[in-house]
Formats: structure tokens, C-alpha cells, sequence
């Protein structure tokens, strides 16, 4: 079956510093790729997304690469902001499917951005 | 995107009793889905609530521990039956592919913070 591994947290960074959060993923056939953000005290929001290989999400400075060859979509933003402390989820959606509602997340990355 | 209410947000609840989780959607719309969070967990799917059929379950989770009722295209309600404390989670309803959209990406309602005691 489906599943997506996240790199271990809590991550902690200084302002201005740069992020990684790595996540790979196991899936039949071409699966689409989210990474979806759950700000304190608020729902799931979407992040950024990839439909097919070599696709780069980005938003909010935010950015991932759909990487086929290494089953990978690691989540990278080059300078941080205390408001981007948050939990972040990897997640797939399964391929072929007729929506991208069923969603194998990984197990989410805690991270924390002080001044 | 969709906006979706969930009622309650939280709530403490006695072993042994039932809690229905209401999701309410601003639009009409084809996929609803439910998830669980455990503490410290990711999100878990439990069902599809499919609108004039009965909900399709994933592995792990039953009808009879999780009844869900999706009487039309903007409401659904999970219930938790005969909670213990390892039903304390946080219960999301999700929907997709929003009308007049094609199959666009899940949106997540506010959760539902369950404990029981």
C-alpha cells in the first residue's frame, strides 16, 4: 500500500535561516504529492502540490520537486519567519484516482522559528 | 476553495457514550471524506461518506464503531460509538473536487477535539 515517510522533528530554526523537511514516499504508479500546513489553533491548510514527476510546488516561498527517481518531495524554503512555526504534513494522493481527497499523510514535522 | 464548519469543536465525553460530529459545507460538493488525528499522530482516513449510499471504510475502521449519514451534497455526521479513552483524537471532515472544478485538492474543516474520560 500507500505511505509517506517525514523526516523526524521538532525542527528548530532561527529567523532568516533555511529550511529542509524531507519526505519520500512509496506508491503505485504516478501518485500526485501535497504538503499541507496546520498552522496553532487552526485547521489543515494545503501548501503547495505536484501532479507528475519533475513538477515543482511553491507558495509562500515555499517549494518542492516531484522526484520520481528518488521517490522524494522535500519541502524547502531558503529564509524562515516566526510565522511559518507550524506543523507540516507530506502527503499523497493515490494515482489514477478520480480525487485527490484520500490522502496517506506522513507522520508530520513540528517546526518551530525563533526571532 | 470550500468553506466547512464543524460542530463541536470540542468536547469531553464519558466511556461508554456516543458522540455525533456534524460537517457542514458551503457548496455543493462530490467527495467528503473523515479523518482521525491521534494525539501526536498524522491523519488517518476512516471513510468516504458517499451522498445516498452507505460510507466506504478503510481497513482498521467499521461501520458499527464509526456510523456516518451523508443525507445530501453539503452535510455529513461521523459518530463515535461506545467511546473509550483511545477514541480521544481530533476528527477532520475533508472534502474534494468542488463543483465546477475537476478534481481538485482536499480542504480540511477546523477538526473536532475528542476526549474521553
Amino acid at each position: 500500500g500507500n505511505s509517506v515517510t517525514q523526516m523526524e522533528g521538532p525542527v528548530t530554526l532561527s529567523e532568516e535561516a533555511f529550511l529542509t523537511i524531507n519526505c519520500t514516499y512509496t506508491a503505485t504508479g504516478y501518485p500526485s504529492l501535497f504538503w499541507y500546513v496546520q498552522y496553532p489553533g487552526e485547521g489543515l491548510q494545503l501548501l503547495l502540490k505536484a501532479t507528475k514527476a519533475d513538477d515543482k510546488g511553491s507558495n509562500k516561498g515555499f517549494e518542492a520537486t516531484y522526484r520520481k527517481e528518488t521517490t522524494s518531495f522535500h519541502l524547502e524554503k531558503g529564509s524562515v519567519q516566526v510565522s511559518d512555526s507550524a506543523v507540516y504534513f507530506c502527503a499523497l494522493a493515490n494515482a489514477g484516482g478520480t480525487s485527490y481527497g484520500k490522502l496517506t499523510f506522513g507522520q508530520g514535522t513540528i517546526l518551530t522559528v525563533h526571532p | 476553495s470550500a468553506v466547512i464548519s464543524q460542530k463541536p469543536s470540542r468536547d469531553i465525553c464519558q466511556r461508554g457514550t456516543s458522540l455525533t460530529i456534524q460537517c457542514q459545507v458551503d457548496s455543493q460538493v462530490t467527495m467528503m471524506f473523515w479523518y482521525r488525528q491521534q494525539p501526536g499522530q498524522s491523519l488517518t482516513l476512516i471513510a468516504t461518506a458517499n451522498q445516498g449510499s452507505e460510507a466506504t471504510y478503510e481497513s482498521g475502521f467499521v461501520i458499527d464503531k464509526f456510523p456516518i449519514s451523508r443525507p445530501n451534497l453539503t452535510f455529513s455526521t461521523l459518530t463515535v460509538s461506545n467511546m473509550s479513552p483511545e477514541d480521544s483524537s481530533i476528527y477532520l471532515c475533508s472534502v474534494a473536487n468542488l463543483p465546477g472544478q475537476g478534481n481538485t485538492e482536499a480542504f480540511f474543516g477546523q477538526g473536532t477535539r475528542l476526549t474521553v474520560v
